[in-house]
This record gives structure tokens, C-alpha cells and sequence, in this order.
């Protein structure tokens, strides 16, 4: 069966400092994946999405990058993180041509 | 673009309440619908979903339905319970391509005992 891994659970950074959270996918191939932020008391935003290797499609302006060095592994990046990053991240993926996502567990980020 | 619009929270109903959760979407082309739900502290969970006009998705007691002609997928329980306390999302997806999910802002629910 299909799994989605998502580390770490929280995390707290300060101003200024880098950032990497990681998403594996396992029991699947090429799947779509996704990196959603949800800010304190408001809905998720898409932030990217990327539908194979090396390819990553950019939703918002930000301070974030995100990366696909593997088939099955995301992973969302800042060189320096700002306070308004803080908010919980989660990585989702789907198959091509099925309906339907997967989320894994989350990151609740503070900056401080 | 799309959009989702979902009832305003937060809600607060007492157990084995009806509830109801509106939600109606601005899309082009056929989208695909769904509920998600987040309990304290956790991710997003799917909760049901419905791909075309009337259909109805069920799941833990709570259904919707898929009405083209209100573009609406109301959230519907007839007797709630404590655990049913979360945060629901409604959503919808262009089955094409990337399926990029857009999701309304969410509606909080607590269930008193």
C-alpha cells in the first residue's frame, strides 16, 4: 500500500536561518506532489507542485523553493526563513489520471 | 480561476445535533469535489468525495451531494458526535493535469456533550 512520510512534526527556526522539510512517497510511481501551507485561523494555499523529476511548478511568490531529486521525494527549502513562514506545511501526492490526494501528517514551523 | 466558499465558522452544536456546512464552488469544466477533515493536531484526512453531478459521497454517517445547477456540496451529518470536533475543508480539483486542489478556508466544528 501507498505511504506518505513527512518530517519533522514541529519545528522551530530562528529569523534569518535555512530551512528543509522532506516528503517520501513509498508504493507508488511517478506520483504528483504537492507542498500546502496553512497559516493560523486561515485555509491551505498551494504553494508548489511538481508532476515528475526535476519539474516544479511554483504557485505563489515567496521565500520558499521546493526541489524533486528523487521520484518520490519533495522537498521544500528557504535560504532564509522570515516570520510570516511560520504556519503548518503539508505534503500531499496523487496519481496521474486518479482522483483524489493523500496528505501526510504535516509541519507546524515557528519562526521566531 | 476556481474557488471554493464555505460557510463561515466557527460552529458549535450540541451532540446528536443535524449538521449542515455549506459549500459552493466557482469553477470551469467538470471538477471533481470533496471533504477533507483535520482533527487537532494532524494532517488532512478525506473525508468523502463526489466526480460528477449528482453523485452523493458518504463517509462516517456524512454525506454531500454534487449539485451542478446550485454548484453547491453541502455537508450533511444527522446526528453528530464529540469525536466529529475538527476542522472540515471543502474542495475541488480539476481532474486534469496536475490536479491542483483549492480549498475554502475551512469551518471549525465542535461537538459539546
Amino acid at each position: 500500500s501507498q505511504t506518505i512520510h513527512q518530517w519533522p512534526a514541529t519545528l522551530v527556526q530562528p529569523v534569518g536561518s535555512p530551512l528543509s522539510l522532506e516528503c517520501t512517497v513509498e508504493g507508488t510511481s511517478n506520483p504528483n506532489l504537492y507542498w500546502y501551507r496553512q497559516a493560523a485561523g486561515r485555509g491551505l494555499q498551494l504553494l508548489f507542485y511538481s508532476v515528475g523529476i526535476g519539474q516544479i511548478s511554483s504557485e505563489v511568490p515567496q521565500n520558499l523553493s521546493a526541489s524533486r531529486p528523487q521520484d518520490r521525494q519533495f522537498i521544500l527549502s528557504s535560504k532564509k526563513l522570515l516570520l510570516s513562514d511560520s504556519g503548518f506545511y503539508l505534503c500531499a501526492w496523487s496519481a496521474p489520471g486518479l482522483i483524489g490526494y493523500t496528505f501526510g501528517s504535516g509541519t507546524r514551523l515557528t519562526v521566531v | 480561476g476556481n474557488s471554493v466558499t464555505q460557510m463561515e465558522g466557527p460552529v458549535t452544536l450540541s451532540e446528536e445535533a443535524f449538521l449542515t456546512i455549506n459549500c459552493t464552488y466557482t469553477a470551469t469544466g467538470y471538477p471533481s469535489l470533496f471533504w477533507y477533515v483535520q482533527y487537532p493536531g494532524e494532517g488532512l484526512q478525506l473525508l468523502l468525495k463526489a466526480t460528477k453531478a449528482d453523485d452523493k459521497g458518504s463517509n462516517k454517517g456524512f454525506e454531500a451531494t454534487y449539485r451542478k445547477e446550485t454548484t453547491s456540496f453541502h455537508l450533511e451529518k444527522g446526528s453528530v458526535q464529540v469525536s466529529d470536533s475538527a476542522v472540515y475543508f471543502c474542495a475541488l480539483s480539476d481532474s486534469q493535469g496536475a490536479q491542483k486542489l483549492v480549498f475554502g478556508q475551512g469551518t471549525r466544528l465542535t461537538i459539546n456533550p
